[in-house]
């Protein structure tokens, strides 16, 4: 059984760029969350999908944007990239709408760099 | 609101010694608890979670954790270190709304 895949694995852009970060979950599983971890402010909730609809989203500026797919595959866009974006953006799946009681799988995450 | 705080941010062990890696929560009501460990340069592994079942969980590579409301704490233990378990583990509660908050991380250190 296929896990939580993250492409790409690393990306390096410029300040001012927009970036595409793409997570396809583990077949079958419908709710999709999006995390950024960075050294200094850890691990922060960005959003979370189930059936394409955004259920719930973390203190982030609105230059971070996500969406779902039909078939559960979300991608996550970060738009006019700050320094600061620079961090490993995490995904996790989870089975049912209330993940909790089935648990989040995580991918290995995306390491975006920005200079 | 709920939260976690772990107590420590670096634990040193030696190989074959017992883990214990402590976690304080806070929540209004019954919450759901997991423990994850993240190997460097890889994502989240789920060790453990907890979800109002037993108080005693067991997980995954013989590591487990006791759920204690009247301390409102949720430690994870190991009897035997290993040097494979040296990693960061994160302490996380479910707010309830389908998103986690994380602690600050345990960064644990297997000594040979």
């Amino acid at each position: 059984k296929a896990g939580v895949t993250q492409t790409p694995r690393y990306l390096i852009k410029t300040r001012g760029q927009q970036v595409t970060l793409s997570c396809s979950p583990i077949s079958g599983h419908r709710s999709v969350s999006w995390y950024q971890q960075t050294p200094g402010q850890g691990l922060q909730f960005l959003f979370e999908y189930f059936s394409e609809t955004q259920r719930n989203k973390g203190n982030f500026p609105g230059r971070f944007s996500g969406r779902q797919f039909s078939n559960s595959r979300s991608e996550m866009n970060v738009s006019t990239l700050e320094l600061g974006d620079s961090a490993l953006y995490l995904c996790a799946s989870s089975l049912g709408s209330r993940g909790d009681a089935y648990g989040y799988t995580f991918g290995s995450g995306t390491r975006l760099t920005v200079v | 609101a709920q939260s976690v705080t772990q107590l420590d941010s670096h634990v040193s062990v030696s190989e074959g010694t017992p883990v214990l890696l402590r976690c304080n929560y806070s929540s209004s009501y019954s919450p759901s608890l997991f423990w994850y460990v993240q190997h460097p340069n890889k994502g989240l592994q789920l060790l453990l979670k907890y979800t109002s079942a037993a108080t005693l969980v067991k997980g995954i590579n013989g590591f487990e954790a006791e759920f204690k409301k009247s301390e409102t704490s949720f430690h994870l233990t190991k009897p035997s270190a290993h040097m494979s378990d040296a990693a960061e583990y994160f302490c996380v509660v479910d707010t309830g709304r389908r998103a986690l908050t994380f602690g600050s991380g345990t960064r644990l250190q297997v000594q040979p």
